[in-house]
């Protein structure tokens, strides 16, 4: 059964660093892969998804993600962040012709002012 | 808008009660699930269906039950509440998760379980 890992589960950083969230996965075949975002008191969105083609996949609000199928990973990045970005993120994974989408345990990023 | 509604948005229960959480959605998507968020934890997946009259177990599913009359519907039953079923629960739909299109989130319905 495939598995999510995030490796940070609280990222504090100022206004204008460089932002990198470490996700792996383990499933040896075809995975679908996605970056969710939780903004306090909101449910869940849809940052970027991976499907197949160009592996890097830029979303919104300037996030992209790199998938790197021999690393099994899947790491977001934004160049600069900003306070607003303060939320939590999660990284999820769909095993081809699965039926289940399973999510990491979230990565809490703090943005300071 | 279209969306998932899930309803209600906060309850208490007692231990041992029971009650539904409801969850509808108007993009007549095929694929419903329901996952609980607790902190550290992440999301965990409780059950899914892929098609009304199709239903399947998740990572978490004991204490709960579902049932899909209906595209639209996806109501999610606690038989005898307990504490530990304290959480927030989501309800998503999709086209389809193995198409990859991601999910569609409701806004959660927080319980708690005294």
């Amino acid at each position: 059964a495939q598995s999510v890992s995030q490796h940070n589960h609280h990222v504090i950083l100022s206004e204008a660093a460089s932002l990198e969230l470490g996700c792996n996965y383990s499933y040896g075949g075809t995975v679908n892969l996605f970056w969710y975002v939780q903004y306090p008191g909101q449910h869940l969105q849809l940052l970027l998804k991976y499907f197949s083609g160009d592996p890097l996949v830029k979303g919104i609000k300037g996030f992209e993600a790199e998938f790197i199928k021999s690393k099994f990973s899947f790491n977001l990045r934004k160049p600069s962040v900003q306070w607003s970005d303060t939320a939590e993120y999660f990284c999820a994974v769909n095993a081809y012709r699965d039926d289940k989408i399973i999510f990491g345990k979230g990565t809490r990023l703090h943005i300071l002012p | 808008n279209a969306g998932v509604t899930q309803t209600p948005k906060f309850q208490v229960l007692k231990t041992g009660q029971s009650m539904t959480l409801q969850c509808a959605q108007d993009m007549n998507h095929e694929y419903m699930s329901w996952y609980r968020q607790d902190p550290g934890m992440g999301l965990r997946l409780i059950h899914y269906s892929v098609g009304a009259g199709i239903t399947d177990q998740g990572e978490v599913p004991n204490g709960y039950n579902v049932s899909r009359s209906t595209t639209e519907d996806f109501p999610l039953r606690l038989l005898s509440a307990a504490p530990s079923q304290t959480s927030v629960y989501f309800c998503a739909s999709s086209y389809s998760p193995t198409g990859g299109y991601g999910y569609t989130f409701g806004s959660g319905t927080r319980l708690t379980v005294v």
